[in-house]
């Protein structure tokens, strides 16, 4: 079955600094890979998807970029704020419109952005 | 809030006492999701519904494990005999099937705590 890596489990950036987060994943059949944050005590909110007809996709200050090839894709927040610190999760699903969207997540990134 | 509702929030038990969550998904989505997230892990999949159906269910969840969805609309997920491993957040997820751009959407969840 699937199986989704994250790295690096903990990062702390100054306030206005980049984040990046990579995640691989083993199943070439995955085509749906979303990211979630999760503030403590919270619900995984959904922050941002690309599914695998697409290499890149920007939403403000967040993007995400996939490389179907080398199997991995990553999460780039541009300007972080101290809003940003959460735990971010990725994960990748192996049916794209099919019967299932079952997600298989990674171990979580701890952002900590240091005003 | 148009949200996913589960009920309740938090529930302590003692070990080998069956407990009950309820799940309300978003009205229009017919796909339904239970997963299981432990301290510093991703979100667990555990099973899934198309409408009342149970389509998947992970190795994850043993016999004491059983969840319905009777109506089609709310869902619940029962354990029986609780073991102190059962201790975890609960997250119930939706989505729409018929949506162009199918997204997995999270309640808050039922934090189980297994005495």
């Amino acid at each position: 079955g699937e199986n989704v890596e994250q790295h690096p489990s903990t990062l702390s950036v100054q306030e206005g600094d980049s984040a990046v987060i990579k995640c691989t994943y083993s199943d070439s059949a995955s085509n749906y890979f979303p990211w979630y944050k999760q503030e403590l005590g919270k619900r995984p909110q959904l922050i941002i998807d690309i599914r695998s007809n697409v290499g890149e996709k920007k939403d403000q200050r967040i993007a995400v970029t996939l490389n179907k090839t080398a199997k991995h894709f990553s999460l780039h927040i541009t300007e972080t704020q101290p809003e940003d610190s959460a735990v971010y999760f990725c994960a990748a699903s192996d049916h794209y419109g099919g019967a299932t969207n079952k997600l298989i997540f990674g171990t979580g990134t701890l952002l900590a952005v240091q005003p | 809030d148009t949200g996913v509702s589960q009920d309740p929030r938090h529930k302590i038990t003692k070990r080998g006492q069956n407990v009950t969550f309820r799940c309300d998904p978003i009205s229009e989505h017919n796909r339904l999701y239970w997963y299981r997230q432990t301290l510093g892990q991703g979100p667990e999949f555990l099973t899934y519904f198309q409408n009342e159906a149970q389509l998947e269910k992970s190795r994850l969840l043993s016999d004491r494990f059983s969840a319905e969805r009777p109506k089609g609309s709310f869902s619940t997920l029962e354990i029986q005999r609780t073991e102190q491993g059962d201790s975890a957040m609960y997250l119930c997820a939706s989505s729409s099937s018929g949506a162009t751009n199918e997204k997995l959407f999270f309640g808050s969840g039922t934090q189980l705590s297994v005495l």
